[in-house]
This record gives structure tokens, sequence and C-alpha cells, in this order.
């Protein structure tokens, strides 16, 4: 089957940097990307990563190895508003199916 | 900033009604997906059209449920006959094409099955 695992929760201060881990059991992703919801709201995209590395866009990196089924998502210079739940999702078949993990809930403090 | 939107936000009904939930795509995206969330739980793949027929489907999406693009702008989820577990939040998702993975998610439909 395909599944994702990551914590279900973490927490961290302002300023801080903090990393959501992802780990996946699947034969049949091509790639991982990150979405961020805040409550009430919809899913919006943050990050993608097809090959192994790192992709870095602003404040937020995204790391991948596929040898290890296993990817995170780093948030540098945390602030209030990031607040919120992240997923991990797996991308599927020939069409872009997204297979979400179960989603880390982030809550930041001053 | 071109998004994609949702009507109703909010819909409540009875044990075996039918309802239409409504998305707008963003005009010039080629890929629509439907995603649901239960209160509190992970999103979960329901299905994606492309070229107007659908491309994929999850176990969920069984016979009860159908997805139409009527009118080249609507995207429409349908359950036929509502079941209890069927309340939860429905996503609708465009991306542009299929090498850029970005999918812009609405807003979303709360469905209350009572």
């Amino acid at each position: 089957g395909q599944s994702l695992e990551q914590p279900s929760e973490v927490t961290a201060v302002e300023g801080a940097i903090v990393q959501i881990n992802c780990t996946y059991q699947t034969s049949g992703f091509y790639g991982l990307s990150w979405y961020q919801q805040h409550d009430g709201g919809a899913p919006t995209f943050l990050s993608y990563n097809a090959l192994d590395g790192l992709e870095e866009t602003g404040r937020f990196s995204s790391f991948l190895s596929r040898s290890d089924s296993y990817g995170y998502l780093l948030l540098q210079e945390l602030q209030m508003k990031d607040s919120a739940s992240y997923f991990c999702a797996g991308l599927s078949g020939g069409y872009n199916k997204l297979i979400f993990g179960a989603g880390t809930r982030l809550a930041v403090h001053p | 900033e071109p998004e994609v939107t949702q009507t109703p936000s909010h819909q409540v009904t009875q044990m075996g009604q039918e309802v239409i939930l409504r998305c707008v795509p963003i005009s010039n995206h080629l890929y629509f997906y439907w995603y649901r969330q239960i209160l509190g739980q992970k999103v979960e793949f329901l299905v994606s059209f492309y070229n107007n027929e659908i491309s994929e489907k999850s176990e969920i999406f069984d016979d009860q449920f159908s997805v139409e693009r009527p009118d080249g702008s609507n995207f429409t989820l349908k359950i036929r006959s509502t079941k209890l577990e069927d309340s939860a939040m429905y996503f609708c998702a465009t991306q542009p094409g299929q090498t850029i993975p970005e999918q812009y998610f609405g807003p979303g439909t709360r469905l209350t099955v009572t």
C-alpha cells in the first residue's frame, strides 16, 4: 500500500528552526510535496521534491532521499503565523494524485 | 491572483439525499481533483479529472459519486444518496499542467449529513 508517516505534533518558539520528518512506504511515489493548512483553511502548496536533495524556497526548505524513503520540511526563523498543520504528500499515478500523510500540527510560541 | 472557488461553503443534508458540490477551477488549468477531509483527519484523494474524463479514482469514489464538467467551467461532485459517513470537508483542487505538480485548493465545502 501507500502510506506516509509524520509526527503528530511539534512545538517550537519564535525565531527557531524546526524540522518535520516524513517517511513513506510505497513503490509508486515519484515525488514528495508539502502543504500547509491553517485551521479551517485549505491546503496550500509549499514545496515539491522530484529528485534527491534540498529545495529551498525562502524560509522553507524541503529534502528528499528516495533511497531512504524519507523527506523533511525545514522551517527557519519561525513566526507565529507558521502555526498550522503541515502535510507531506506523495505524488502517485499518471495524473499527480496526492496521497497525504496524517499531518503534523506545529505550534509556535513566543 | 487567480483562485479556485467552491460553492456552497456549507451544505447540510439528510441521509439519502443527493448533493452537488460545485467548483470553479482556475481558467487555464488542465487537471482537476476532488479530495475530502473528515474532521481532524488527513486529506484523502477521491478522483482526478482530465480532458473531460475521470483519469483516476480511489476506493472511496464508489457508484454513489460522480463528477462532471458540464459547461467547460464548473466542475461538480455529485453524491447520489448521502450517508452519515460522507460528512466531511470536500476540497476541489486544480493543477496547471502535469509537469508542475502544484495543486491549488479551493476553500472547501463542509458537508454535514444528518
